[in-house]
């Protein structure tokens, strides 16, 4: 079965720029779709399509996907975008979810 | 405004069997496949199911297939998910979440944009 895999966390200081990443066999192939998840909250969808942002979602977040690694960037981040954040795609009739990075904000 | 409310969860024992219904509001239900997302105590997301928009067309995780069927009334815009045989390892918060775009699902499946707030199944004797 095909597995995505992301670091378990990832900081970056107030106002920087934080990427993370997600891996996978040829993702570069595949859409990928990005969640953010506060502590006792629903997911919250992000990014769709690698870098697709719905409406309402700040311009700070971004994606790329290319090869093995897809990237959700968030840019000048801010102490509110503290979270949890997945990685997921559509595989053999799946949806796969990575396993989740946890950011902190600095 | 789109609502997704879940009901249904609670305490079941081992072996037991549980539906969970998710009550759609605020677009039109059948024209979106829907999915059911789990998330034990302290563990990231997992894709339990999904559903197209006609019901025609469900896909299941490996973990739960044979025993969890998921199926929708487009008559009263809900959603459900009858869980059999359930195990401990099933103890989650389950999540109903709606399809990204219309008339798609499947592998042209974009995400999830809207999701419920969440019910909670405890298996435990």
């Amino acid at each position: 079965s095909y597995e995505l895999t992301q670091p378990l966390s990832v900081s970056v200081a107030l106002g920087q720029t934080a990427r993370i990443t997600c891996g996978g066999n040829n993702i570069g192939s595949k859409n990928v779709h990005w969640y953010q998840q506060k502590p006792g909250q629903a997911p919250v969808l992000v990014i769709y399509r690698d870098s697709n942002r719905p409406s309402g979602i700040p311009e700070r977040f971004s994606g790329s996907n290319s090869g093995n690694t897809a990237t959700l960037t968030i840019s000048r981040a801010q102490a509110g975008d503290e979270a949890d954040y997945y990685c997921q795609v559509w595989d053999s009739s799946l949806v796969v979810f990575g396993g989740g990075t946890k950011l902190t904000v600095l | 405004e789109v609502q997704l409310l879940e009901s249904g969860g609670g305490l079941v024992q081992p072996g037991g069997s549980l539906r969970l219904s998710c009550a759609a509001s605020g677009f039109t239900f059948s024209s979106y496949a829907m999915s059911w997302v789990r998330q034990a105590p302290g563990k990231g997301l997992e894709w339990v199911s999904a559903i197209s928009g006609s019901g025609g067309s469900t896909y299941y995780a490996d973990s739960v297939k044979g025993r969890f069927t998921i199926s929708r009334d487009n008559s009263k815009n809900t959603l459900y998910l009858q869980m059999n045989s359930l195990r401990a390892e099933d103890t989650a918060v389950y999540y109903c979440a709606k399809d990204n775009l219309p008339y798609c699902g499947g592998d042209c499946y974009l995400g999830s944009d809207y999701w419920g707030q969440g019910t909670l199944v405890t298996v435990s004797s």
